[in-house]
């Protein structure tokens, strides 16, 4: 039943490692996002990606790699982990690119770099 | 620079009406959205308006003035499971979501 899911829930690292976080949506959208909710709750676009090809990649460090195997999901890897990587990672799909429509989130990935 | 602007935090009473103001400043407008996050969870759509006036839909209504840059949403009959975040989010020219930080709603009995 889960439209939007997110692996893994809480991850807890240390800096200077590298980790995926894994993101599938089964409604058949085609268009996929990564976003960054900070501790002030702002939440940043990252990437977007639709039918599988890149097409927001907002400034962020290349240490954040989105790789879209397919177009039910889009995983994000990260290297070379830092203290301020340290966020709420959420994952969202929407039915179309150029459409307004609803954007369906993920239940996110809290993760913290030690 | 594209900007959008909502209150931090609300406190409102529980059966009471509350309504909460977000402006914007956007290079285009294709729409303007409500969320609702509660703490520690995604955030999920309440409504979307892309012409001026109100929508109604149950106890939530949100009102928008693309000419003055406005919206507000309105939450009647509060309840205490309204306590959350209400984040705001307008589609840009190039149909990219530009977020507001979000209002915390404090609801009490």
């Amino acid at each position: 039943d889960t439209a939007v899911s997110q692996t893994p829930k809480y991850l807890v690292t240390q800096m200077g490692n590298d980790k995926s976080i894994k993101c599938e949506q089964n409604l058949g959208h085609d268009t996929m996002y990564w976003y960054k909710q900070d501790s002030k709750k702002f939440l940043k676009i990252m990437f977007s990606y639709n039918n599988k090809e890149l097409i927001i990649n907002e400034t962020v460090p290349n240490r954040f790699s989105p790789k879209s195997p397919d177009k039910a999901h889009l995983n994000l890897h990260i290297n070379s982990l830092e203290l301020g990587d340290s966020a709420v990672y959420f994952c969202a799909s929407s039915p179309e690119w150029r459409e307004t429509d609803t954007q369906y989130f993920g239940p996110g990935t809290r993760l913290t770099v030690l | 620079g594209q900007n959008i602007d909502q209150p931090t935090e609300m406190t409102a009473t529980e059966g009471a009406i509350v309504q909460i103001n977000c402006t914007y400043q956007t290079s285009g407008f294709n729409g303007l959205f409500w969320y609702q996050q509660h703490a520690g969870e995604a955030p999920t759509f309440l409504s979307y308006n892309v012409l001026d006036g109100l929508e109604e839909k149950g106890r939530f209504s949100s009102f928008l003035s693309r000419s003055k840059g406005y919206s507000y949403l309105l939450l009647k009959e509060l309840q205490m499971k309204d306590s959350a975040s209400y984040l705001c989010a307008v589609a840009d020219s190039n149909y990219q979501l530009i977020w507001g930080a979000g209002t915390k709603l404090i609801i009490k009995p």
